[in-house]
């Protein structure tokens, strides 16, 4: 079955330090990925998305994120970060017709 | 002007209950759906509509029923509500199935079922 993980439950790291998350999925064809933030009390807002092309993509906020295919990955990444990106990040995939499969997210604590 | 718009943002029943979340979009999205997310934060599709028309109908109890009037609107109802029901729905919209696009979420409905 297609499924997304990723790699850590709760990340907390201090104002100015690089941020990577990881993210790898299991599905052997095309996919479409898609990074989505939803901060405290809000809905999920779109990061980044790919389809095709270039496999590191940059997203809103400074955020970016890097298509492997050869190990199925979809990390995103952030050279520094702030008191702001304090968020839940999930991870997506489309596999088949319309059928998006989200991860189960990834908490992020920023301290300042 | 809101975009994919939920209502009610909160809602507070009663096991056994009856009740429908109502969900509009203004963007003349053709695909809107309702995912669940659970107390862990975990997010899972439970249907999808495009134009109306029912296109994904994940492994949900059959006491939940999307109803779409029109394309612009995707109406979820709810009936002998469980505790287990208790969780944030989403509803989210795309330009149309299958295209390059992401989903524009609604902000949420927070159901606890006591």
């Amino acid at each position: 079955a297609q499924s997304v993980s990723q790699h850590n439950h709760h990340v907390i790291l201090s104002e100015a330090a690089s941020l990577e998350l990881g993210c790898n999925y299991s599905y052997g064809g095309t996919v479409n990925l898609f990074w989505y933030v939803q901060y405290p009390g809000q809905h999920l807002q779109l990061l980044l998305k790919y389809f095709s092309g270039d496999p590191l993509v940059k997203g809103i906020k400074g955020f970016e994120a890097e298509f492997i295919k050869s190990k199925f990955s979809f990390n995103l990444r952030k050279p520094s970060v702030q008191w702001s990106d304090t968020a839940e990040y999930f991870c997506a995939v489309k596999t088949s017709y319309d059928k998006v499969i989200f991860g189960p997210g990834t908490s992020l604590s920023v301290i300042p | 002007d809101t975009a994919v718009s939920q209502t009610p943002k909160y809602l507070v029943t009663q096991m056994g209950n009856d009740k429908s979340i109502k969900c509009e979009q203004n963007l003349g999205h053709d695909t809107m759906y309702w995912y669940k997310q659970d107390s862990k934060k975990f997010l899972k599709i439970m249907f999808s509509y495009n134009n109306k028309e029912l296109i994904i109908n994940e492994t949900v109890p059959n006491r939940f029923s999307p109803k779409s009037p029109d394309k612009a609107h995707l109406n979820l109802h709810i009936n002998s509500l469980e505790l287990g029901d208790s969780a944030v729905y989403f509803c989210a919209s795309s330009q149309a199935p299958g295209e390059n696009y992401g989903y524009t979420f609604g902000s949420g409905t927070r159901l606890t079922v006591v």
